[in-house]
């Protein structure tokens, strides 16, 4: 079974730093690429942030470009987002996905950031 | 950036009813077309990619249909558990973007 369990979420004030990492198990992780795509309270889904099985390919959407870096770890099974210079507008749950770089097959349950002072 | 309009933003309807959701781009996206469903405080669910074709394990009661710029989403005989958000996402074009959702619910 696919499993995707994303942590590193919490309270930051703007300006911070945050690290999410999202675990996966139940599939060959080093074959898939992987996104975030995240929903502020009460708002829509907007994606965030694509990187490709080999890390050759990475995308963001560009309210978090020079902000934001995707990367992961196929022998640790794992996908990471740090975030840098967090803006209240930031705040959102942060879902991890996987599948081809536009399609979402499986998500993770989220992780909640919360930009505040 | 290509914009994904969806009407209704909202609708009322009963179990057993057949309801239809459409999902506009700003320019043409093929059939790089997703629908998602949400239930209140879940991640999202695949449903429908590639504008008709059913995600795994998903119902076939659900169909989506269209391609371009025009998109439909159905679901016939509506079940109690249907009553969720659903998006349409494309992917056509970076950034990928969704619709801003069309809330389901029991009348």
């Amino acid at each position: 079974e696919v499993q995707l369990v994303e942590s590193g979420g919490g309270l930051v004030r703007p300006g911070g730093s945050l690290r999410l990492s999202c675990a996966a198990s139940g599939f060959t992780f080093s074959t898939y690429s992987m996104s975030w795509v995240r929903q502020a309270p009460g708002k829509g889904l907007e994606w965030v942030s694509s990187i490709s099985s080999s890390s050759g390919d990475i995308y963001y959407v560009d309210s978090v470009k020079g902000r934001f870096t995707i990367f992961r770890d196929n022998a640790k099974n794992s996908l990471y987002l740090q975030m840098n210079s967090l803006r209240v507008e930031d705040t959102a749950v942060f879902y991890c996905a996987r599948g081809t770089l536009g399609t979402w097959h499986n998500w993770g349950q989220g992780t909640l950031v919360t930009v505040s002072s | 950036d290509i914009q994904m309009t969806q009407s209704p933003t909202s609708l009322s309807a009963s179990v057993g009813d057949r309801v239809t959701i459409t999902c506009r781009a700003s320019q043409d996206t093929s059939t790089y077309l997703n629908w998602y469903q949400q239930q209140p405080g879940k991640a999202p669910k695949l449903l429908i990619f590639d504008a008709s074709h059913l995600g795994t394990g998903v119902p076939s009661r659900f169909s989506g249909s269209g391609s371009g710029t025009d998109f439909t989403f159905t679901i016939n005989s509506l079940q109690p558990e249907d009553f969720a958000t659903y998006y349409c996402q494309q992917y056509d074009n970076l950034p990928y973007t969704f619709g801003q959702g069309t809330t389901l619910e029991i009348k």
